[in-house]
């Protein structure tokens, strides 16, 4: 089945705790993406890559972390918590015709911090 | 300023009847616009996309396009109790941003019975 897997689905831990959370596709997808979404501000855009080892900044990129080593995997880091990274967390990938395809999504990973 | 505005509903729609949800954008190079479903909890699932100026229709849905206008805008007819989520619209911004893609914040859709 075509699909993007996101783990954990459910975090919490604690200020300052490295975590990783994990995204895969196994749709042989250039492009990948990650989001936070909060109540009253919609989807944001943390980082995105378009394919191996080209990332770029989002438009929420502080305090985090991503790397493209594999076409399949996209990791987003969080070296150093804090509270205000609670947040609802989706991964996405699409194929190279991002204008024509969009973005399909993960199920996502909901993070508390405290 | 966010490139691509929504109303935030929500917008209470009688059972049966059609559902007019509607989305700007800023950006007149944008060449392509999706329309995504959320339900609460839920991650976002794509339902339409438009590339060409006119309406495309798909089953109960319809999406309607206004380059010169910079408009979006998504029908449901015939709404049903199941069709109550929040709606996203969606655009990858033109130029060299081949990576972006901004979502609106969502317009919240209750189909009451």
């Amino acid at each position: 089945e075509a699909q993007v897997t996101q783990n954990p689905r459910y975090l919490i831990t604690v200020t300052g705790k490295k975590l990783t959370v994990t995204c895969s596709q196994n749709m042989n997808h250039e492009y990948m993406s990650w989001y936070r979404q909060d109540p009253g501000l919609g989807l944001r855009q943390i980082y995105y890559s378009m394919n191996v080892e080209v990332t770029d900044k989002g438009d929420v990129p502080e305090g985090y972390k991503v790397s493209r080593k594999e076409k399949r995997n996209f990791p987003l880091i969080l070296e150093s918590p804090s509270p205000n990274q609670t947040s609802l967390y989706f991964c996405a990938s699409s194929p190279r015709q991002l204008t024509n395809y969009g973005y399909t999504f993960g199920s996502g990973t909901r993070l508390t911090v405290v | 300023q966010k490139e691509v505005e929504q109303n935030s509903g929500p917008l209470s729609v009688p059972e049966g009847a059609i559902a007019s949800l509607n989305c700007t954008y800023s950006d007149r190079v944008s060449q392509s616009f999706f329309w995504y479903r959320q339900y609460s909890g839920k991650s976002p699932e794509l339902i339409m996309s438009i590339y060409s100026n006119g309406d495309k229709e798909d089953g109960r849905f319809t999406a309607q396009l206004n380059k010169a206008s910079q408009y979006v805008s998504l029908l449901i007819r015939d709404s049903q109790p199941s069709d109550s989520a929040t709606y996203l619209c969606a655009s990858p911004p033109g130029g060299d941003s081949w990576g972006k893609f901004q979502f609106g914040a969502g317009t919240q859709v209750v189909v009451t019975p």
